[in-house]
């Protein structure tokens, strides 16, 4: 089974930097993806980790720490577009024939004000 | 390319009536997922299908949840009877043999009263 804890709310300003952790327990460790969610919408993929270290993605970072069981998402000069929930997921270690299964995060609601 | 197509967007029933949900993965994706999404919550996996067949459906309540993909291509979903409970969004995703993302519908909010 996995735990996965982030945090539920995060405020922060347009143009500034906003950090999101996530940390997770499994049995079986095979990838960590963020996806963003915006109110009454489907969740769009934003990154994958699967290595230790930083992936990024224009104005958007990821880290992940798998000894630690540790991962951020690094948002760069928020806009107020970026009001969104962020889900942080882990996915499991599959079989030959296919992807384990994803178990997500609750979310962390950023909101960015003027 | 089209996205996952999902119908109806929106149903609203009663405790114990019975409810169908369908999806339409992008074209030539071979896994499809359903998902339920509790307000505040991330979504939950409820069943995970390669092709037509089943992978995983250990979170699926298989006493009043049922799904089916029977070619391979489309999937719906079955609530009988439905319960409060059931009140969620349910989305439904889709990914390719060797693409680790997963692309999501728009899913269907379903209230239960």
């Amino acid at each position: 089974g996995q735990n996965i804890d982030q945090p539920t709310e995060m405020t922060a300003t347009e143009g500034a930097i906003v950090q999101i952790n996530c940390t997770y327990q499994t049995s079986g460790f095979n990838g960590l993806f963020w996806y963003q969610q915006h109110a009454g919408e489907a969740p769009t993929f934003l990154s994958y980790n699967v290595l230790d270290g930083l992936e990024e993605k224009g104005r958007f970072s990821s880290f992940l720490s798998r000894s630690k069981g540790y991962s951020y998402l690094l948002l760069k000069e928020l806009q107020m577009k970026d009001s969104a929930s962020y889900l942080c997921a882990v996915r499991e270690i599959g079989t030959t024939d296919s992807w384990g299964k994803l178990q997500f995060g609750a979310g962390t609601q950023v909101v960015v004000t003027p | 390319e089209a996205g996952v197509a999902q119908s109806p967007r929106y149903k609203i029933i009663e405790k114990r009536q019975s409810v169908a949900f369908w999806c339409n993965p992008i074209s030539g994706h071979a896994t499809l997922y359903w998902y339920q999404q509790i307000l505040g919550q991330g979504p939950k996996l409820l069943i995970q299908f390669q092709n037509n067949g089943v992978v995983d459906d250990s979170q699926l309540p298989k006493d009043r949840f049922s799904a089916e993909r029977l070619k391979g291509v489309d999937s719906t979903l079955k609530i009988q009877p439905a319960k409060l409970e059931d009140s969620a969004v349910y989305l439904c995703a889709s990914s390719t043999d060797r693409g680790s993302e997963q692309y999501f519908g728009p899913g269907t909010r379903l209230t239960v009263t």
